[in-house]
């Protein structure tokens, strides 16, 4: 079946632009969390919904970044006044969610490559 | 704080050699470790888990909780091994469940 979708696959944009990812989750899971992983680096936290609701927003860098899924399936990272630091590949991975703690696979998408010039 | 520590970010391996990637973790509490694996223009992938015990492509990785570490190995490395490799620690609580990851370990096969 189909696995986890991100789009644009590529984002170029300009010092203080403001950008969305998306992410489309496999059907019928219903945790999604969103990782940024820079070069060099592996993938780093930023933020977990269990549904519509962020269960965990703790590694949002600062308040420029946002996420949303207001109805539990797809969902969109949003980062205001973009610096050339928050360029770097962001990953979405979603789980089956609910089952017992731990034991959920986290299945990844392709990743958004984001620069930001 | 809970760390996940690849040290070596290089490598290199004869084909029919044996491999090991080292990882070591620090977390206070009980620990569930993965192994992911990205492939050449490929997504992340899960390779294995230590709470399901299986062997994977040949790999198989021991929970060592003394020595805080979750080594991957395989007795016999094969040239479609090389890839990315990183270590995970996955932290559950109730309702919070994120992946804490290592640098990554590239590895190369040499035929």
């Amino acid at each position: 079946g189909a696995g986890v979708s991100q789009t644009p696959s590529n984002k170029v944009t300009e010092k203080g632009k403001y950008v969305e990812l998306r992410c489309d989750p496999i059907s019928g899971h219903t945790a999604l969390y969103w990782y940024r992983q820079s070069l060099g680096q592996g993938p780093e936290f930023l933020i977990y919904f269990q549904g519509t609701g962020a269960a965990d927003d703790s590694g949002l860098p600062n308040d420029r970044f946002f996420a949303v899924r207001p109805e539990g399936s797809v969902s969109t990272l949003k980062i205001q006044r973009t610096e050339r630091g928050d360029s770097a590949v962001y990953l979405c991975a979603s789980s089956l969610g609910g089952g017992v703690f731990g034991t959920d696979t986290q299945y990844f998408g392709p990743g958004t490559r984001l620069t930001v010039l | 704080a809970q760390r996940v520590t690849q040290p070596e970010k290089l490598l290199s391996v004869f084909k029919g050699a044996p491999v090991e990637l080292k990882c070591n973790y620090s977390y206070s509490g009980s620990p569930e470790l993965f192994w992911y694996v990205q492939y050449s223009r490929q997504r992340l992938q899960l390779l294995l888990r230590h709470i399901s015990r299986e062997s994977i492509k040949g790999f198989t990785a021991d929970l060592n909780k003394g020595e805080t570490s979750f080594h991957l190995k395989k007795p016999f490395a094969q040239e479609e091994d090389s890839a990315m490799y990183y270590c995970a620690l996955l932290l559950s609580n109730f309702g919070n469940e994120k992946l804490t990851f290592g640098t990554g370990t590239r590895l190369t096969i040499i035929p």
